[in-house]
C-alpha cells in the first residue's frame, strides 16, 4: 500500500525555521495536504493543495512541493508551534487517501 | 458554525460489532464527501474511509475493508460507521471529517470518539 515518509522528529529554537519533509512516490501528480495535531485536540489543516493557507492560519507556515517531496516550512517558529505534524494526500488512483507517519516539532 | 459530533464508541470483545454515528450541523450536509479517520493510541494518524455526498463512490482502507461500512443518511445529516469483526488493532480515537469540495482536503472534524476492543 502507499506511504507517505515523514522524518520522527524536527527541533528548532523559537524564532528559528523549522522544515518538514514529507516523500511520497505520487507526489509528482497528487497534492500534498498538511496537519497540525496538538495533544489532545483533532488534527487542524494547515496547508492544502501545496502552499495554499485557510483562513485563519498564520503567514509563518508554507508549503512547498518538488517531485516526491513536498515541505512545510514554519517560518520564525513559535512555542505554540510545537506539535505533531503530518502531510496527507492520495495514491496514484486518487481514491485511497493516506496520512503521512508524522513529526513532532518541538520549539524550544 | 460548522460542527461534527461523534458518538457510539465504547468497550466492545474481539469479533464483535459497534455502529459510530456523526451528526454534522452548520453546513449543507448533502453537498460534501465526508470520511473516517482513526488514531490508535499514541500513533499516528489513519485514514479509514470515504463516502461521497450521494455515496456514489466509496473507498476503504485495505486495513478495514471487508469489515468496516461507511454509509450516510443526507436527510439525518448523518455519518456511520458500523465496524464488524472488529479486532484489538482497530482501538483508536474515531473522527469524522468533512472533505473540501473539488479536493481531499478535510477541513472540519470532530472531537472523536474512543473504540476499545478488548476481552
Amino acid at each position: 500500500s502507499y506511504e507517505l515518509t515523514q522524518p520522527p522528529s524536527v527541533s528548532v529554537s523559537p524564532g528559528q525555521t523549522a522544515r518538514i519533509t514529507c516523500s511520497g512516490d505520487a507526489l509528482p501528480k497528487k497534492y500534498p495536504y498538511w496537519y497540525q495535531q496538538k495533544s489532545g485536540q483533532a488534527p487542524v489543516l494547515v496547508i492544502y493543495e501545496d502552499s495554499k493557507r485557510p483562513s485563519g492560519i498564520p503567514e509563518r507556515f508554507s508549503g512547498s512541493s518538488s517531485g516526491t517531496m513536498a515541505t512545510l516550512t514554519i517560518s520564525g517558529a513559535q512555542v505554540e508551534d510545537e506539535a505533531d505534524y503530518y502531510c496527507y494526500s492520495t495514491d496514484s488512483s486518487g481514491n485511497h487517501s493516506v496520512f503521512g507517519t508524522g513529526t513532532k516539532v518541538t520549539v524550544l | 458554525e460548522v460542527q461534527l459530533v461523534e458518538s457510539g464508541g465504547g468497550l466492545v470483545k474481539p469479533g464483535g460489532s459497534l455502529r459510530l454515528s456523526c451528526a454534522a450541523s452548520g453546513f449543507t450536509f448533502s453537498s460534501y464527501s465526508m470520511n473516517w479517520v482513526r488514531q490508535a493510541p499514541g500513533k499516528g494518524l489513519e485514514w479509514v474511509s470515504s463516502i461521497s455526498s450521494s455515496s456514489s463512490y466509496i473507498y476503504y482502507a485495505d486495513s478495514v475493508k471487508g469489515r468496516f461500512t461507511i454509509s450516510r443518511d443526507n436527510a439525518k445529516n448523518s455519518l456511520y460507521l458500523q465496524m464488524n469483526s472488529l479486532r484489538a488493532e482497530d482501538t483508536a480515537v474515531y473522527y469524522c471529517a468533512r472533505q473540501l469540495v473539488h479536493s481531499v482536503a478535510l477541513d472540519y472534524w470532530g472531537q472523536g470518539t474512543l473504540v476499545t476492543v478488548s476481552s
